[in-house]
């Protein structure tokens, strides 16, 4: 069966260290991977896009990577703050001709000061 | 740019009553739209694709004549839950596409809370 696996327990980490946010997927072959953050009560917030054919992206604080041999994304936040504290989304893309995504179920973040 | 609101931002009905939710591109015209629907501590469920100008297309497991989409212009699209009853009680999210670029990024609404007493 398809599924998008994300860690469902949330990750505590201490300010400054670095998240790292994983993402698995099976029996899915996506053109493109996105990261999203999503606040409580609130619509996910686009922060990141990787194709199929790149490696690692990088904006600022985020990185993120994708292996599409293990089927896995890598999402890192480096030297992180409270303020990054939220839930973050993989979604997979370009499945098929439509633009439509598939979501995992997100993992919360933590960044204790 | 790329500025997406929904209206309202939440809302409470009675059961078998019908609720209209907006969502507007505000600075961008989008020839597609979707729209998901989100439970507590779930993900995003896609419900449908709505394309200006034509029929939206559903997921399968949901129904066309409950969730009535109409996307009249590109820049609105609709979503009407009819008859709504306690189970349809959720936080349904749009997202838009901007016409005429090459990006796959989708722009999410801030999303409308609905419960269906």
């Amino acid at each position: 069966s398809q599924k998008i696996e994300q860690n469902s327990e949330a990750l505590n980490i201490q300010e400054g260290k670095t998240a790292t946010l994983t993402c698995n997927y099976t029996n899915y072959s996506p053109a493109y991977l996105q990261w999203y953050r999503q606040d409580p009560g609130r619509g996910p917030v686009f922060l990141l896009l990787i194709r199929e054919n790149e490696k690692e992206k990088r904006k600022e604080r985020l990185k993120v990577t994708f292996d599409t041999t293990l089927k896995q994304s890598l999402f890192h936040i480096t030297a992180s703050q409270p303020a990054d504290s939220a839930t973050y989304l993989c979604a997979l893309g370009g499945m098929d001709s439509s633009y439509k995504l598939i979501f995992g179920s997100g993992t919360r973040l933590l960044v204790r000061p | 740019g790329a500025v997406v609101s929904q209206h309202p931002s939440w809302v409470i009905c009675k059961s078998g009553t019908s609720v209209k939710i907006e969502c507007r591109s505000l600075d961008f015209q989008a020839t597609t739209m979707f729209w998901y629907r989100q439970f507590p501590k779930q993900s995003l469920m896609l419900m449908a694709t709505s394309n200006e100008g034509s029929k939206a297309t559903y997921e399968q497991g949901v129904e066309k004549d409950k969730f009535l989409i109409n996307h009249a212009s590109l820049t609105l699209s609709t979503l009407t839950v009819t008859s709504a009853h306690p189970e349809d009680s959720s936080f349904y999210i749009c997202s838009a596409l901007r016409a005429g670029t090459s990006t796959d990024t989708q722009y999410f609404g801030p999303g409308t809370r609905l419960t269906v007493l």
